[in-house]
């Protein structure tokens, strides 16, 4: 029940198109829900964030989308480009629980 | 704007040796963390610090022991290592322990054990 499970392991787009990465998660006691960005050989650092009173939040060409009765949250990057090559970690906390990671998708934007 | 540092950077240690990863953070914060991140296991979290002198197991704490020194330092140390334990290491800290803020990481340690 403390898992987020995370899809797809792995995933290449054109320059220009559109990632999608999904995350789903069983606890209903999570409340904040943020993505986390890794570069190789830098530590995660934080993307964007959303907590369930709202559907949907944007920053820039980054969208997390949210869907509570499903439990499911899906992180959107808008005209992906070569920079966005990393590494995206979705994660679940709630109150005084522990952040819970995703298993990590390893993106990769083709010039 | 340091933020969290780890030391060392990187370590090749036999099996059976002992050492202490390092961490520090500048931001005042009150949680610290220490997590491993394996291909396709994502971070994993060994031992947290919710606040200064407090100390608690994560999901992976066997083979690990960790103290926090002070506001600043919170150390994880390998008693004895095995290959098992050849991970990047990665050091967190929050704000508040039970508010849902930013956590912070380090830029890792890379250590592999033979």
């Amino acid at each position: 029940q403390q898992q987020v499970k995370q899809s797809p392991q792995s995933l290449i787009v054109q320059k220009g198109g559109i990632s999608i990465i999904n995350c789903a998660y069983e606890n209903t006691a999570f409340d904040y829900f943020p993505w986390y960005q890794q570069f190789p050989g830098k530590g995660p650092a934080l993307l964007i964030a959303i907590r369930p009173d709202v559907s949907e939040k944007k920053e820039g060409r980054f969208t997390i989308s949210f869907n509570k009765s499903a439990k499911q949250f899906s992180l959107h990057i808008m005209d992906s480009q070569p920079g966005d090559s990393a590494t995206y970690f979705c994660a679940a906390s709630a109150g005084t629980y522990k952040y819970i990671f995703g298993t990590g998708t390893r993106l990769k934007v083709l010039a | 704007n340091a933020g969290v540092t780890q030391t060392p950077k990187f370590q090749v240690l036999k099996t059976g040796q002992s050492m202490t990863l390092q961490c520090a953070q500048d931001m005042n914060h009150n949680s610290m963390y220490w997590y491993r991140q394996d291909p396709g296991m994502g971070l994993r979290l060994i031992y947290y610090s919710a606040s200064e002198g407090t100390t608690d197991k994560g999901e992976v704490p066997n083979g690990y022991n960790v103290s926090r020194l002070n506001k600043r330092e919170f150390s994880l140390r390998l008693e004895s290592a095995a290959p098992s334990q050849t991970s990047v290491y990665f050091c967190a800290s929050t704000l508040e322990w039970g508010k849902n803020t930013e956590a912070f990481f380090g830029q890792g340690t890379r250590l592999t054990v033979v």
